[in-house]
C-alpha cells in the first residue's frame, strides 16, 4: 500500500460548482497536512495547511483532515476557470528527520 | 520579494555532459531540497539540506550531487547525464521542514538526449 494514494484525475466540472479532491494515506503518524496547487509549467505553490484533525476554511477553500479515517480533503466553492490546476496533498509526521510525502496530484478543470 | 529562483529554466544537455541546477533563496531557510517531477511519478525529493554544510540523500539520490557552503544557495550537480534525468526539477525551501510548508521555485526543465 502506497503511503498516499490520490486520484491523478482528469477531473473536469462546470464553473461554480462545488469542487472535492481527496487523499488516503496509510501513516498513522502523520500530523500536518497540506494541499499545494500547481498551475501548468510553474512549481507548486502551498495552498492550504492544517495540523491533526478537523477543518481550516480560507476564503472559498476548506481543507478537510480526518485522521480516524486516514482521509483528507480539499473543497473549492464557486469554482473559476482561474482554479484550473493540479493539486497536490502532502504530509508528513511532523518531525525534524521526518520526509514531507506528496500525492501524486490531481488535475482539475473549471469548464467555463 | 524574490523567493526561491532557479536558474536555467531551461536546458538542454547531451548523453555524458554536466550541469549544475542553481538555487537560490532570500528568506533565510535553513531547509532547501531538490525535487524532480516526472509524469506519473510525482514529487521525488533528490537530495536535501537542514543547514549550511549538512546534506543528506533523499529518494532518487543516483547521479546527482549537492553542497550548501551557504544558507542562500543549494546547486544540484548533474555528474554524467543520461537520458533518464531528462525530467523538470523544483528547488524548494522552507523555515522549518517538520511542519511542511514549502516555498517552491519556479521549476529547471531539463532534456538529455
Amino acid at each position: 500500500q502506497k503511503e498516499v494514494e490520490q486520484d491523478p484525475g482528469p477531473l473536469s466540472v462546470p464553473e461554480g460548482a462545488i469542487v472535492s479532491l481527496n487523499c488516503t494515506y496509510s501513516n498513522s503518524a502523520f500530523q500536518y497536512f497540506m494541499w499545494y496547487r500547481q498551475y501548468s509549467r510553474k512549481g507548486p505553490e502551498l495552498l492550504m495547511y492544517t495540523y491533526s484533525s478537523g477543518n481550516k476554511e480560507d476564503g472559498r477553500f476548506t481543507a478537510q483532515v480526518d485522521k480516524s479515517s486516514k482521509y483528507i480533503s480539499l473543497f473549492i466553492r464557486d469554482s473559476q476557470p482561474s482554479d484550473s490546476a493540479t493539486y497536490l496533498c502532502a504530509m508528513t509526521a511532523g518531525n525534524r528527520d521526518d520526509k514531507i510525502i506528496f500525492g501524486k496530484g490531481t488535475r482539475l478543470h473549471i469548464l467555463p | 520579494n524574490a523567493g526561491v529562483t532557479q536558474t536555467p529554466k531551461f536546458q538542454v544537455l547531451k548523453t555524458g555532459q554536466s550541469m549544475t541546477l542553481q538555487c537560490a533563496q532570500d528568506m533565510n531557510h535553513e531547509y532547501m531540497s531538490w525535487y524532480r517531477q516526472d509524469p506519473g511519478m510525482g514529487l521525488r525529493l533528490i537530495h536535501y539540506s537542514v543547514g549550511a554544510g549538512i546534506t543528506d540523500q533523499g529518494e532518487v539520490p543516483n547521479g546527482y550531487n549537492v553542497s550548501r557552503s551557504t544558507t542562500e544557495d543549494f546547486p544540484l550537480r548533474l555528474l554524467s547525464a543520461a537520458p533518464s534525468q531528462t525530467s523538470v526539477y523544483f528547488c524548494a525551501s522552507s523555515y522549518r521542514v517538520y511542519t511542511g510548508e514549502l516555498f517552491f521555485g519556479e521549476g529547471s526543465r531539463l532534456t538529455v538526449l
